[in-house]
């Protein structure tokens, strides 16, 4: 079946250390992605977006993302971490195969240890 | 920005009655709506897409005379959970789809705050 998957469910950091988190789509042909923040009891806000041309995309509050379609990989990086970036982090994909649907990955747990 | 709201933020209910949760897009028209289900702890399963002025498409294995689905206007999708059982206690998440993009793709989606609903 198709899917998107998040391999880290939860991963814990000191500040200051370095974040990649990764992210994998098995939907073939033209795809839309997108990383998704939740803070504790806030919903769903966009970090950032790849739709075409460059793939590597920044976002907001340091985040970046690279798009590398031979791996079927768009995974979320940040060179260094605040307590603040505490949360769950969704990577989510929308293929022509998709429709108009986006489809999330399970979810990685974020906690940063001041 | 674009901004979504959900009413109710929570509801308690008994089992056997009838919930509507209402989702609006308040700065902006949406023809496609979506409505989404995420479970403690886990990711958001989509439940069905909701389009203005016709009838929503659900995602499979989701029952639709049990989650009734009606988009009336470009800025109002309500979800009625029907009948409700403990089973359907859950986090229900509601997004719009930002006008632009190109068809399929290359549009954004921008969430509702999700209605907590609880079932006795």
């Amino acid at each position: 079946a198709q899917s998107v998957s998040q391999h880290n469910h939860h991963v814990i950091l000191s500040e200051a250390a370095s974040l990649e988190l990764g992210c994998n789509y098995s939907y073939g042909g033209t795809v839309n992605l997108f990383w998704y923040v939740q803070y504790p009891g806030q919903h769903l806000q966009l970090l950032l977006k790849y739709f075409s041309g460059d793939p590597l995309v920044k976002g907001i509050k340091g985040f970046e993302a690279e798009f590398i379609k031979s791996k079927f990989s768009f995974n979320l990086r940040k060179p260094s971490v605040q307590w603040s970036d505490t949360a769950e982090y969704f990577c989510a994909v929308n293929a022509m195969s998709t429709g108009n649907q986006f489809y999330f990955g399970t979810g990685t747990s974020l906690t940063v240890i001041p | 920005g674009a901004v979504v709201s959900q009413h109710p933020s929570w509801v308690i209910c008994k089992s056997g009655t009838s919930v509507k949760i209402e989702c609006r897009s308040l700065d902006f028209q949406a023809t496609t709506m979506f409505w989404y289900r995420q479970f403690p702890k886990q990711s958001l399963m989509l439940m069905a897409t909701s389009n203005e002025g016709s009838k929503a498409t659900y995602e499979q294995g989701v029952e639709k005379d049990k989650f009734l689905i009606n988009h009336a206007s470009l800025t109002l999708s309500t979800l009625t959970v029907t009948s409700a059982h403990p089973e359907d206690s859950s986090f229900y998440i509601c997004s719009a789809r930002v006008p632009g993009g190109q068809g399929l793709l290359g549009y954004e989606q921008y969430f509702g705050p999700g209605t907590r609903l609880t079932v006795t």
